[in-house]
């Protein structure tokens, strides 16, 4: 399998639920990025990963905990979320370098609905 | 004010037209990407690029970074095309870095 992929595609959880996603690149990145699309909004950054090591946290709740054990997987661990956490979440990567970062590519996304 | 602005936010031409849309930021910036986003989600990086011009098939990318202004030109437009087009810029140069991102233009294009 080839490129970023993304599971589940798809999930519906109540607001007392504890669920996980799943980011896997197969491209030998370096790099692994979180994003949050919400309805009528520009994409969001939320967290960064370089050689597995947070380097970003962009002011995101704690409700949010990412894990990035090896440079292929990148998750996101989800507990007490609220309905307006329902949106789009994206994951990317890229190869990055001391002086330069080459074109993030996205996976397909985790459409995120919070009842 | 978001730090990326995208004009138009929406545009329907009809098929073959010649396309424009225009992406103005306000930071200083390393690179500049366009994205494609079809519906269901899934993001295409199009362009990555920091000057001057880059084309692939119908598609042209322009920066001006002494204006802060890229535009992002279809030729010979076609349905297929239509999608949501989004400007992104990163600002440092090396390590990783997210992406800061417009809110997009949404292009229809009809037969």
């Amino acid at each position: 399998e080839t490129g970023v992929t993304q599971t589940p595609r798809h999930l519906v959880m109540g607001m007392t639920n504890k669920k996980s996603l799943k980011c896997e690149q197969h491209l030998g990145h370096n790099a692994m990025y979180w994003y949050k699309q919400s309805a009528k909004k520009p994409l969001e950054l939320m967290f960064v990963y370089s050689l597995e090591e947070r380097v970003e946290n962009n002011s995101v709740p704690s409700r949010f905990s990412p894990e990035c054990p090896n440079s292929s997987h990148l998750f996101l661990h989800l507990h007490t979320l609220q309905p307006e956490d329902s949106a789009l979440y994206l994951c990317a990567s890229s190869q990055v370098f001391r002086d330069y970062q080459e074109t993030q590519y996205f996976g397909p996304g985790t459409r995120l609905l919070v009842l | 004010k978001n730090e990326v602005e995208q004009s138009p936010q929406n545009l329907t031409a009809q098929e073959g037209e010649f396309i424009t849309i225009n992406c103005s930021y306000s930071v200083g910036i390393s690179a500049l990407h366009w994205l494609q986003q079809h519906p269901g989600g899934g993001i295409v990086s199009l362009f990555m690029l920091s000057s001057g011009k880059k084309k692939h098939g119908r598609l042209i990318a322009t920066i001006n970074i002494q204006e802060k202004h890229s535009s992002l030109h279809i030729t010979a437009s076609h349905p297929r095309d239509s999608a949501v087009y989004i400007c992104a810029v990163r600002s440092t140069g090396g390590g990783a870095d997210g992406l800061t991102f417009g809110k997009g233009t949404h292009l229809i294009i009809q037969p």
